[in-house]
């Protein structure tokens, strides 16, 4: 079956633009997640969802930073007026929920560059 | 402040020799620890894990080894092969909060 996808999977930005990176996870899991991952560093965690409610933001960096799920498949992104330091690689990743995170399937990432 | 640290950037290891890769946690409330592989540009595949209560698994070539009184885990893959050529994230979870990743070590093997 089809993993988690993403799209665009690489995006340019000036610095001040608004960007939007989509999220398709696997078909039925309920749980998502999304992580940014900056160069030379591991992915951090931003933000959950369960269905289309989300549990968890404590990981977005600033108000610039927003996430919805609106019926509980696929996710969006977006970064406001973004900044060089929001140059990363932007994954996401679904699971069934309660389970570990060993049964959490990343997509390919989007690559975002910031000028 | 990192709660789970790799402190090797990168590993080179010969093909067929064992390779180790080493992780460091500072976090005591950690109850399981995952180890995901990552190729460029695919995201990060689950590899092996281990819960607290125990202090070694094993599956195929990999084997994670937990030191809880020295917050350390390793994985150990043996014979290493060149498609293990990867970078190696570390990961830790304590009950449902989110995973914490190392910075990662890339693995290099070189046939």
């Amino acid at each position: 079956g089809a993993g988690v996808s993403q799209s665009p999977r690489y995006k340019v930005a000036k610095r001040g633009q608004d960007v939007a990176l989509r999220c398709d996870p696997i078909s039925g899991h309920v749980s998502l997640f999304w992580y940014q991952q900056a160069l030379g560093q591991g992915p951090e965690f931003l933000t959950y969802f369960q269905n289309e409610a989300q549990l968890d933001k404590s990981g977005l960096p600033s108000d610039r930073f927003f996430a919805e799920r609106p019926e509980g498949s696929v996710s969006t992104l977006k970064i406001q007026r973004t900044q060089q330091e929001d140059s990363a690689v932007y994954l996401c990743a679904s699971n069934l929920p309660g389970l570990r995170g060993d049964t959490q399937y990343f997509g390919p990432g989007t690559r975002l560059t910031v000028l | 402040d990192q709660q789970v640290k790799q402190n090797s950037p990168s590993l080179s290891v010969q093909e067929g020799r064992i390779s180790i890769l080493n992780c460091d946690y500072t976090n005591s409330m950690f109850d399981y620890f995952l180890w995901y592989k990552k190729y460029p540009a695919e995201g990060p595949t689950f590899l092996i894990s281990i819960s607290s209560i125990k202090d070694k698994n094993e599956d195929g070539r990999f084997t994670v080894f937990l030191n809880k009184s020295a917050k350390h885990l390793s994985l150990h893959i043996v014979p290493s092969q060149p498609g293990d050529s990867a970078v190696y994230f570390c990961a830790a979870i304590s009950g449902n909060t989110p995973l914490v990743f190392g910075k990662g070590t890339r693995l290099s093997v070189i046939a």
